[in-house]
């Protein structure tokens, strides 16, 4: 079956450092891969995707992910992090043609 | 507006009542489908249409949920008999194909369903 682990629970980073939120993944063939993001009270935004191409991919906000086949890993990535970015943040594997699957969720706490 | 759209944003309603959620996709997008988000089960996907097909009904969790798209546009996910435990947040999103073609999802904000 299809499925993503998110194996942090939450991640604390200070403001101006790199953060990364872990996700491994568990399928059959070659995944499609999607990173979104929840604030407080909201639904979830779209941050990025991997479907096929380049290992890294670029989205919104400065947040990248690397696609690791070997490690079956798609760690979310962004340079410096801002207080602002503090938020829940999913995992999601494409299942059969129709539906996601999501991770558990991390949260991403940013200290000023 | 553009995005998903959800209606009622909150609802509080007594055990044994029927509910009925709504949701407006955006315009054009011909999949919809419905997640649930609760504390101890994190997202769970509930139902999913797409354009003229059956849909895929396999994660509603009983028979007292139900959903239907009218006109390939609005959906309304209705729950009879509301238990405690349908307490979650219910979210709604659409996207332009299926997903499985690589096309994201986007979600509405979610109706707070509170079964008291």
């Amino acid at each position: 079956a299809q499925s993503v682990a998110q194996p942090e629970d939450q991640v604390n980073v200070a403001e101006g450092n790199p953060l990364t939120v872990k996700c491994t993944y568990s399928v059959s063939g070659n995944p499609y891969l999607f990173w979104y993001v929840q604030y407080p009270n909201r639904g979830l935004q779209f941050l990025l995707k991997y479907i096929t191409g380049d290992n890294l991919v670029k989205g919104s906000y400065g947040f990248e992910a690397e696609f690791n086949k070997s490690q079956t890993s798609f760690h979310l990535k962004k340079p410096s992090a801002l207080v602002s970015d503090s938020a829940l943040y999913f995992c999601a594997v494409v299942r059969g043609y129709s539906t996601l699957t999501f991770g558990k969720g991390t949260m991403l706490l940013v200290s000023p | 507006g553009a995005g998903v759209s959800q209606s009622p944003s909150n609802k509080v309603t007594e055990k044994g009542k029927d509910v009925e959620l709504r949701c407006d996709p955006i315009s054009g997008h011909t999949a919809l489908y419905w997640y649930r988000q609760s504390l101890g089960q994190g997202l769970e996907f509930l139902i999913y249409f797409q354009g003229n097909s059956a849909p895929d009904k396999s994660g509603l969790p009983s028979d007292r949920f139900s959903a239907e798209r009218t006109g390939g546009s609005v959906s309304t996910l209705t729950i009879q008999r509301t238990q405690q435990e349908d307490s979650a947040v219910y979210l709604c999103a659409s996207s332009l194909a299926a997903i499985g073609g690589g096309t994201e999802a986007f979600f509405g904000q979610g109706t707070r369903l509170t079964v008291v």
